[in-house]
Parts: structure tokens; C-alpha cells; sequence
């Protein structure tokens, strides 16, 4: 059962427009939806996080938006570059135990087109 | 500072043969977590080391995996033997502080396991 569902799997976007990516989630125990950005040969590294408490966050081009009833949060990228191509991961922390640790979506692949 | 590093950075090994792989988190991170994507999908939580302790190991597949960590520093995640679906990108994170939220949590390159 995936816990978290990302969408679209792949994105092609022109330089300068905006690109968004979806996610669900089911369990309203989730307390912390960060967005993971992973180059090619490299791992995960932390984008931009959100607390449930907010409806909004932006970083630079960066902004989430966070809907907690529909249990939907999604990532904007306003004027989207070239050098934004990789792919992209949500995620939430849950508690599991004495044990927290991130439940992530499936990823989108951004191709920002020059 | 350096960050988490893993080895090898891919292997490839025949069904039924033995494979470790390697996690050197970052100095004086005592939380230490590893995940695995399969074909695409998500990246699955594996399990979770407090210094040498597992804190968590729920997302162990089953048997054929053994993950230590000695003297609490860096990690390895043996399996034993390997399967075709066992296949998949291997990370290794690790942070200072349980909680991901007072602490970033980094993660390495990947190990990219490929079992045929």
C-alpha cells in the first residue's frame, strides 16, 4: 500500500514556465512534507519542507502548497531552467514506534527543455 | 566536511551470491537510515541505527538482509543471498537528530544493485 502518491512520473516543460507536481496522502498522522531534488549519480538532497499548519510555503522559485483536508500537497516551480531537470521526490514523516523516518512518493522526472 | 558516502557506487553479482554494501555517514551523525528504490518506484525505508542500535528495522524485506553498524559509525547492509528482486538503488542516510524536522537529513549517492 503506497502511503504516498506522486504524480505525473515524467514532466516536460519548456525554460521559463511553471512546473507542478501533485501528491496525496492518506495518513493523517503525517506532521512534516518535505520535496527531495535528486541529480543523476547523487541522492536525494532536502528541497523545501512544509509543516501542516501552513497552506503555503515559497523559496525563491520554490513553493509548496498544502492542502490539508483534501490531504494533497504540491510543488510549483515558477520560470522553471534547464538546470532544474532531475528528479524530483515527495515525501512525509510519519512515526513509526520510537522511530521516525519518511515515507516518499514514486518521483517525477523534469525535463526542462532550453 | 564530507558528505555520506557509499560503496560500491554499483554491483552487479549473479542470483545467489552474496553482496555488501557500505555507508560512511557524516562525522558525529548518530542517526543512520537506509532506503531502497526498486524499478521506479518509491524509496522504501529499510531501517534505522541509533549510534550501533537498530532503533527500527520494519522495513527489512526478510532474512536475506543484515544490516550492522559497527562501533556506531559507519554501516553495512549484507544480502544473503541476493535475489532478482532484490535488484534496485541501495541509500543511506543519516542525520544528527532523530527528528527530521530539527535536522536535515543527508543521503548518499546510492548504491545501484543489479542481481541477475
Amino acid at each position: 500500500q503506497q502511503q504516498v502518491k506522486q504524480s505525473p512520473q515524467s514532466l516536460i516543460v519548456q525554460k521559463g514556465g511553471i512546473s507542478i507536481i501533485n501528491c496525496a496522502y492518506e495518513n493523517t498522522a503525517f506532521d512534516y512534507f518535505p520535496w527531495y531534488q535528486q541529480f543523476p549519480g547523487k541522492g536525494p538532497a532536502l528541497l523545501i519542507a512544509i509543516r501542516p499548519d501552513v497552506s503555503e510555503k515559497k523559496e525563491g522559485r520554490f513553493t509548496i502548497s498544502f492542502n490539508k483536508s483534501a490531504k494533497q500537497f504540491s510543488l510549483h516551480i515558477m520560470d522553471s531552467q534547464p538546470g532544474d531537470s532531475a528528479t524530483y521526490f515527495c515525501a512525509a514523516r510519519g512515526e513509526s514506534g520510537s522511530a521516525r523516518q519518511l515515507t516518499f512518493g514514486s518521483g517525477t522526472q523534469l525535463t526542462v527543455l532550453p | 566536511e564530507a558528505g555520506v558516502t557509499q560503496f560500491p557506487s554499483h554491483s552487479v553479482i549473479e542470483k545467489g551470491q552474496t553482496v555488501t554494501l557500505r555507508c560512511d555517514p557524516i562525522s558525529g551523525h548518530d542517526n543512520l537510515y537506509w532506503y531502497r528504490r526498486v524499478m521506479g518506484k518509491e524509496i522504501k525505508f529499510l531501517l534505522h541505527f541509533v549510534k550501533e542500535s537498530k532503533q527500527d528495522e520494519s522495513g527489512m524485506p526478510n532474512n536475506r538482509f543484515l544490516a550492522e553498524r559497527t562501533g556506531g559509525t559507519y554501516s553495512t547492509l549484507k544480502v544473503q543471498p541476493a535475489e532478482l528482486e532484490d535488484s534496485g538503488v541501495y541509500f543511506c542516510a543519516s542525520s544528527q537528530f532523530m527528528s527530521f524536522t530539527n535536522t536535515e537529513a543527508f543521503f548518499g549517492q546510492g548504491t545501484r544493485l543489479t542481481v541477475v
